[in-house]
């Protein structure tokens, strides 16, 4: 079966700048995550769908990042205006269902540069 | 605050080593906990993960790790390491309060053949 896309996979932008993130998850997958992982660090979770509505968006720097899933299937996650540090690969992950036991398979990321 | 800890952020290792990665978990009730893996240019991917019963768990490729709830651990293990092992193991933890995975930092193990 396919994977999780992403696109672009590399983005370089200036701070203040704005940049855009798609994903695609896995076709019939329900719950669809973006995580921001920054050099040296883990996976940190931004933002959580079901379908299309927000499960947790407790961790999302909502005065410059928003993401929406309007159809219950591809996402964007937005920045605008950027910052030298939103500097990092942006991770989209997609799973059957919400909740520890449903396994959460992760795209190739986007890695974006804020210079 | 329910958190997840690893302690060696770079392994080297010799073919045929033995590996051990650390991981610790801080919170207590329900523990759930997990290694990943990310292959140099390849996405993350789930190598296992324990949610009750035998505390010994065996995953993809040769790795186990062992929960050991009186030390908070979850270490993984893989007796004899190959050079197609390296790569970047993170451990996470099912947070029970925000319903959501938590990653520890990350170990980039790096095999020499």
């Amino acid at each position: 079966e396919a994977g999780v896309a992403q696109s672009p996979r590399y983005k370089i932008i200036e701070k203040r700048q704005s940049v855009a993130f798609w994903c695609n998850p896995i076709s019939g997958h329900a719950t669809l995550y973006w995580y921001q992982q920054i050099l040296g660090q883990g996976p940190k979770l931004l933002i959580q769908f079901q379908n299309n509505g927000v499960v947790d968006d407790s961790q999302l720097p909502k005065d410059r990042f928003s993401a929406e899933r309007l159809k219950g299937v591809d996402s964007t996650l937005k920045i605008q205006p950027a910052k030298l540090e939103d500097s990092a690969v942006y991770l989209c992950a997609s799973s059957l269902g919400t909740g520890r036991t449903y396994e959460q398979y992760f795209g190739p990321g986007t890695r974006l540069t804020v210079t | 605050a329910q958190s997840v800890s690893q302690h060696n952020h770079h392994v080297i290792l010799s073919e045929a080593a033995s590996l051990e990665l650390g991981c610790n978990y801080s919170y207590g009730g329900t523990v759930n906990l997990f290694w990943y893996v990310q292959y140099p240019g390849q996405h993350l991917q789930l190598l296992l993960k324990y949610f009750s019963g035998d505390p010994l768990v065996k995953g993809i490729k040769g790795f186990e790790a062992e929960f050991i709830k009186s030390k908070f651990s979850f270490n993984l293990r893989k007796p004899s390491v190959q050079w197609s092992d390296t790569a970047e193991y993170f451990c996470a933890g099912w947070n029970n309060a925000g319903n959501m995975l938590t990653f520890g930092g990350g170990t980039r193990l790096m095999v020499k053949p």
